[in-house]
């Protein structure tokens, strides 16, 4: 099946500042990677998606990119703000989803 | 927040009894799914559905077990077999055949004592 690796596990940056979480996967008909965000005791939520027909989507401050032939996928948050704080999952589609295990960002006021 | 309930929020049972989660989503969506999520931890798979009477097992099945009678509903009963049931719980449904998009449920946070 599916293995999904998410790094770093932590991420601390200053507002304002950019943050980077990168996953792979492994198997290559995966077509579709999600990532969401989780605050603290709440639901997960989906911030932004990328099918594999493409290479960048990017949605005001996010940006996802997905590079097939190495099977990484990377998630992009620039200027970021106190409210961006969150554990962040990225997500891949085999016969069922596969999750990352998770990044907490904290944005430093 | 409509669209996939779960309840209750919060669940406290004695060790040994079983549990029932519930799941309902007004999404007409086909697939749903049970998470488990541990402090720190990512979610890991414990059952999913594709389609009405039909379910899999995920990466931590044991001790858990679903049903599927109605599109809307995907109940999860946690069995005494279960080492370690505390944790929070969480549902998702998607359309699986278009969107692939997962919805999640507010999630149960079950403490067994």
């Amino acid at each position: 099946g599916e293995n999904v690796e998410q790094h770093p596990s932590t991420l601390s940056v200053q507002e304002g500042d950019s943050a980077v979480i990168k996953c792979t996967y492994s198997d290559s008909a995966s077509n579709y990677f999600p990532w969401y965000k989780q605050e603290l005791g709440k639901r997960p939520q989906l911030i932004i998606d990328i099918r594999s027909n493409v290479g960048e989507k990017k949605d005001q401050r996010i940006a996802v990119t997905l590079n097939k032939t190495a099977k990484h996928f990377s998630l992009h948050i620039t200027e970021t703000q106190p409210e961006d704080s969150a554990v962040y999952f990225c997500a891949a589609n085999g016969n069922q989803f596969y999750f990352g295990t998770g990044t907490s960002l904290t944005v430093i006021p | 927040d409509g669209g996939i309930t779960q309840s209750p929020k919060y669940l406290f049972r004695k060790e040994g009894q079983n549990v029932t989660l519930s799941c309902e989503q007004n999404l007409n969506h086909d697939a749903m799914y049970w998470y488990r999520q541990d402090p720190g931890q990512g979610l890991r798979l414990i059952y999913y559905s594709q389609i009405v009477n039909d379910f899999q097992k995920g990466d931590i099945a044991e001790g858990y077990s679903v049903s599927r009678e109605k599109k809307e509903s995907f109940p999860l009963t946690v069995t005494s077999a279960q080492k370690n049931p505390t944790a929070f719980y969480l549902c998702a449904s998607a359309d699986w055949g278009t969107a692939y998009e997962q919805y999640f449920g507010p999630g149960t946070r079950l403490t067994v004592t």
